[in-house]
């Protein structure tokens, strides 16, 4: 149980176009997703928390208008890189949470901007 | 979140315990102490979370002392499969997780 995708997997795309992640839950509600993004040989970090059927909180220093985030439903969350560019390539990662505390990540997703 | 405090690399010995030590001396009465890991290029993994008592599941147990300030994970038969970052966190209120540097764990054949 407590599974958690993502998809794609790994994207290639040129500057100045969107790219669309989607993060779903498998096998459970989750009234709460995130998202986070980890640059090479470093940590990851939180870039916004998503609520089902409101906006999104961002971190400090995340832009809201290049990163979209829409929670349509209980197991669906998609973040769209608006206008992407090489400083944007990164490996995205999503997680669910179903309650208190804990949180399942998805395998994320490796954006390559050329 | 409590501030956390991790080694930043351990090694093990494959079929070894691996005991990886967290500090964590500020954190409150009604925070749990996480703990995920990460290998390469995959999403975290959530191991085992605990609050006072020491927990045990099928990955790993946690040994959390009296007074909470500090805590051990422990994979009791380390494999090379276990080789990833270790992160222990300890969350507050909003679900919120700081991954820190973590400890990275080698487990050597």
């Amino acid at each position: 149980g407590a599974v958690v995708s993502q998809h794609p997997s790994w994207v290639i795309c040129k500057s100045g176009t969107s790219v669309k992640i989607e993060c779903r839950s498998l096998d459970f509600q989750a009234t709460t997703m995130f998202w986070y993004r980890q640059f090479p040989k470093q940590s990851l970090m939180l870039m916004a928390t998503s609520n089902e059927g409101s906006k999104a909180t961002y971190e400090q220093g995340v832009e809201k208008d290049k990163f979209l985030i829409n929670h349509a439903s209980l197991t669906l969350s998609t973040l769209t890189v608006t206008s992407a560019h090489p400083e944007d390539s990164s490996f995205y990662i999503c997680s669910a949470s179903p309650g208190q505390g804990q949180q399942f990540f998805g395998p994320g997703t490796r954006l390559t901007v050329l | 979140d409590a501030k956390t405090t991790q080694p930043p690399s351990m090694d093990c010995a494959e079929g070894r315990a691996a005991n990886l030590p967290c500090n964590h001396s500020t954190i409150s009465g009604n925070e749990y102490v996480y703990w995920y890991r990460q290998i390469h290029s995959q999403g975290p993994q959530y191991i085992i979370h605990g609050l006072k008592n020491n927990e045990t599941n099928e990955m790993a147990s946690l040994i959390i002392t009296e007074d909470r300030k500090s805590s051990t994970l422990i994979l009791p038969h380390a494999t090379l499969r276990d080789t990833a970052v270790y992160y222990c966190i300890a969350p507050t209120g909003a679900n919120n997780l700081f991954f820190g540097t973590g400890t990275r764990l080698t487990v050597i054949p």
